[in-house]
């Protein structure tokens, strides 16, 4: 069975800064999802990357796979207030398999 | 938009009672998901259905019962209502086989008294 491990679990940051959320899997997964949960609100799928050295960005967040380190990251620049939520990210076999989460906290 | 529809956000049931929880998709998926979320322990994965009248365990199956009479509803069903079963539940439907884009619906937190 998948394993998924993220780090940090809660994260604080100002505003400007950026920071790196990890995402560690166990076993060959077919792809790795990143997912974003607001307070109260449903899951919404932010990147899915399909192969080794996949790079997706949408505005100040940037995410990354290698998979033979069986890691991905999530990389925010330049933070800001709107991007505070939960981040989760998601491997692939027979279902998927979701990390505990990243509870993510910008301050002004 | 693929829409995801869980018709009780807020439940507050007694201990003992049968709960329904229900879900709808619009986009003809066939993969349907009924997940559990709690604090640190991220999601769960109760019972999922790939297809009409067909039903796989997840990974927490234990109390939890599923029926899925039609393509576009999974409904899960607690038998008998437990304390240890106050949670938030989300609805999920997919596009056929595995690994495609799960898609949510809003959730249903349910309280257990």
């Amino acid at each position: 069975e998948l394993k998924v491990e993220q780090n940090p679990l809660f994260l604080s940051m100002q505003e400007g800064k950026n920071y790196t959320i990890y995402c560690n899997y166990s076993t060959t997964s077919d792809r790795l999802y990143w997912y974003r949960q607001d307070p109260g609100k449903s899951l919404e799928s932010l990147f899915v990357l399909l192969s080794n050295g996949a790079v997706k960005q949408e505005g100040r967040l940037m995410a990354s796979l290698d998979t033979k380190a069986r890691l991905s990251t999530l990389h925010i620049t330049a933070a800001v207030h709107d991007l505070s939520a939960t981040y989760f990210c998601a491997g692939t076999g027979n279902q998927f398999y979701f990390g505990t989460g990243t509870s993510l906290t910008v301050i002004p | 938009d693929v829409k995801v529809t869980q018709s009780s956000r807020y439940l507050v049931k007694r201990t003992g009672e049968k709960v329904f929880l229900e879900c709808v998709q619009d986009m003809d998926h066939e993969n349907m998901f009924w997940y559990r979320q709690d604090p640190g322990l991220g999601l769960r994965l109760i019972y999922f259905s790939y297809d009409v009248k067909m039903k796989e365990k997840g990974d927490i199956p234990e109390g939890y019962s599923v029926s899925r009479e039609k393509k576009e509803r999974f409904s899960l069903i607690l038998e008998s209502a437990s304390t240890n079963q106050t949670s938030m539940y989300l609805c999920a439907s997919s596009l056929g086989g595995t690994g495609n884009t799960i898609y949510f619906g809003e959730g249903s937190w349910l309280t257990v008294v």
